[in-house]
């Protein structure tokens, strides 16, 4: 099946500062990549996703990168928050999800 | 709306008791799963229903009994639970019934200790 590796595993930023999380995954079949916010004592919240015939997406703060030949998706988060907070997991498809094994974000006010 | 609720927030049982874990979503989704997952870890693939049929088991043991009655509701019967079964259980749902190219939702999960 595929494998899903994911870097850092945890990341602290000031507020304001950018955020960067890397994944990369190992079957080049996979063709859907979304990225998860999972806040302390609630389930996974989709906050932005791509798929494989997609380089990059943006929706305001939040941007998702692709690389299709090097096999990695990079999860950016400009002008942090507080409440950005949290453990973000991405994951590759194919035949189901298979999820990376999370980042703990913690922005410093 | 894209909400998946899931009742109860919490559950406490014993190895031998029998319980039940409620799902359910509106959304017209085709797809329902469960997940289990320990803490700081990603969640992991228990089971998939597709058009109310059950599509994938991840080999999990039969203590877990999945069951999905209708289109907007799944199930998940525990019996003779071990204390190493004690997780966050969550819920997800997609639109579409192949579990691998469409986004899933996930709902708030039930945190279940097994004493």
């Amino acid at each position: 099946g595929e494998n899903v590796e994911q870097h850092p595993s945890t990341l602290s930023v000031q507020e304001g500062d950018s955020a960067v999380i890397k994944c990369t995954y190992s079957d080049s079949a996979s063709n859907y990549f979304p990225w998860y916010k999972q806040e302390l004592g609630k389930g996974p919240q989709l906050i932005i996703d791509i798929r494989s015939n997609v380089g990059e997406k943006k929706d305001q703060r939040i941007a998702v990168t692709l690389n299709k030949t090097a096999k990695h998706f990079s999860l950016h988060i400009t002008e942090t928050q507080p409440e950005d907070s949290a453990v973000y997991f991405c994951a590759a498809s194919i035949d189901q999800f298979y999820f990376g094994t999370g980042t703990s974000l913690t922005v410093i006010p | 709306d894209t909400e998946v609720t899931q009742t109860p927030k919490h559950l406490v049982m014993g190895m031998t008791n029998k319980k039940s874990l409620k799902c359910e979503q509106h959304m017209g989704h085709r797809a329902m799963y469960w997940y289990k997952q320990k803490a700081k870890k990603p969640p992991e693939l228990m089971f998939v229903y597709s058009y109310e049929k059950l599509s994938i088991n991840e080999s999990v043991p039969s203590r877990f009994s999945p069951e999905c009655p209708n289109s907007s509701l799944l199930n998940l019967h525990l019996h003779a639970l071990q204390p190493e079964d004690s997780a966050l259980y969550l819920c997800a749902s997609s639109l579409d019934p192949t579990p691998s190219t469409d986004t899933q939702y996930f709902g708030p999960g039930t945190r279940l200790t097994v004493l």
